[in-house]
């Protein structure tokens, strides 16, 4: 069963990097149909997705975040990592690390991708 | 503001059946698959319902999704207890290339 687990520093200043890492156990990372994706929630509000990384390395970033936003891998350690640079303290949230897998029907026709599986979360804040 | 929208909450009693709306448009739930999450409070997001209206391995049977048109219903019957948490709809936006969600729709059992 894949597992995921998120770490990295729970407090930081403003203008600082953000640096996070998720953990996948139980699986690798270069399976087929599957695709690594962060997401972050702020306290009380809603989810938004911040980008996806797949196993070849490419990504997609939200728009709103691209310009400071780094998602990479690390296939030795299983694992795959979140940098956002110049934190504000609109960046104070929980991360969330998460498979993005694609399904199919019965016939083998694509019918679309979900987050399947999420890790805890890990609590940033952004404070001077 | 989201790009899908959701009513703030719903409630309803045990064993009432209950909806949860999600509008979007054409870039988002008019060409793409919805998925629904649920979020007991203090916890992660848990996958309810992928590709619209299919149920991963464990989701009981009483808990549907269904889309027409630009928008996407999330229903839940046979209300029970363990049912009261947040609920967050989910498409891929062809325009902005990104996920985007619902503002969420916290479901109260009374």
């Amino acid at each position: 069963q894949v597992q995921l687990q998120e770490s990295g520093p729970g407090l930081l200043k403003p203008s600082q990097t953000l640096s996070l890492t998720c953990a996948v156990s139980g699986g690798s990372i270069t399976s087929a149909n599957s695709y690594w994706t962060w997401v972050r929630q702020p306290a009380g509000k809603g989810l938004e997705w911040i980008g996806r990384i797949y196993p070849t390395g490419s990504t997609n970033y939200n728009p709103s975040l691209k310009s400071r936003v780094t998602i990479s891998l690390d296939t030795s350690k299983n694992l795959f990592s979140l940098s956002l640079t110049s934190v504000t303290a609109a960046d104070t949230a929980v991360y969330y690390c998460a498979r993005d897998h694609d399904f199919y029907d019965s016939r083998g026709s694509w019918t679309g991708d979900a987050f399947d599986i999420w890790g805890p979360g890990t609590m940033v804040s952004v404070s001077s | 503001q989201s790009v899908l929208t959701q009513p703030p909450s719903a409630s309803g009693t045990p064993g009432q059946r209950i909806t949860i709306s999600c509008s979007g448009g054409s870039s988002t739930i008019g060409s793409n698959s919805v998925n629904w999450y649920q979020q007991v409070p203090g916890t992660a997001p848990k996958l309810l319902i992928f590709s619209t209206n299919q149920r991963p391995s464990g989701v009981p049977d009483r808990v549907s999704g269904s889309k027409s048109g630009t928008s996407a219903s999330l229903a839940i019957s046979g209300l029970q207890s363990e049912d009261e948490a947040d609920y967050y709809c989910a498409a891929w936006d062809d325009n902005l290339n990104t996920w985007v969600f619902g503002g969420g729709t916290k479901l109260t059992v009374l």
